[in-house]
């Protein structure tokens, strides 16, 4: 158990369907993210939420939109998907994006399979 | 570019050591980390190198090589519940995580 939770944990839907991502942390962290894991390939940064403020999108495409109402709970809002955004979506969060040794701590992510 | 390369799949026997090679490079550099991934959960952190030397944490230990561009992690006295994926992580100057495609560890009786 990280303190982190995702919902739901698997998810399959049609390139023209619209759905949510949601996760809540637990730990009291000021900072959370976004990240994609697609098979054999590094982690992708997507966003980055500071004292729910965006500070980073990774040139993410726009059917992708983050919404994060608070310091605990960040949303990730699914439109218009292709097959290629297939992947594995996790979402983590930590204390100070600032700090040199700040370590995250992740969800179990949702698996996303777009037919 | 930034880039980080550790090998894609290894293989050894319980109760045996392995080691988990790393070479990065970033722009810049402000600590070295290894998580583990158990297949289907959540990637969690072992350890944090930022100075050269080796840093033992139980059966697992960690080494930084920074003029090398270099890390190991050593996992000793091998368990079946160590097979999982091993990630490492190097931050840069902007303290941005770059991360290599991980590393799956089966561990075989």
């Amino acid at each position: 158990e990280t303190g982190v939770t995702q919902t739901p944990r698997h998810l399959v839907m049609g390139m023209t369907n619209k759905k949510s991502l949601k996760c809540e942390q637990h730990l009291g962290h000021n900072a959370m993210y976004w990240y994609k894991q697609s098979a054999k390939k590094p982690l992708e940064l997507m966003f980055v939420y500071n004292f729910k403020e965006q500070t980073e999108n990774n040139s993410v495409p726009s059917r992708f939109s983050p919404e994060c109402p608070n310091s605990s709970h960040l949303f990730l809002h699914l439109h218009t998907l292709q097959p290629e955004d297939s992947a594995l979506y996790l979402c983590a969060s930590s204390q100070d994006p600032g700090v040199g040794s700040e370590k995250l701590f992740f969800g179990s992510g949702t698996q996303l399979s777009v037919l | 570019g930034q880039n980080i390369d550790q090998p894609t799949e290894m293989t050894a026997t319980e109760g045996a050591i392995v080691q988990i090679n790393c070479t990065y490079q970033t722009s810049g550099f402000n600590g070295l980390f290894w998580y583990q991934q158990h297949a289907g959960e959540a990637p969690t952190f072992l350890s944090y190198n930022v100075l050269d030397g080796l840093e033992e944490k139980g059966r697992f230990s960690s080494f930084l090589s920074r003029s090398k561009g270099y890390s190991y992690l050593l996992l000793k006295e091998l368990q079946m519940k160590d097979s999982a994926s091993y990630l490492c992580a190097s931050r840069d100057s902007n303290y941005q995580l770059i991360w290599g495609a991980g590393t799956k560890l089966i561990i075989k009786p």
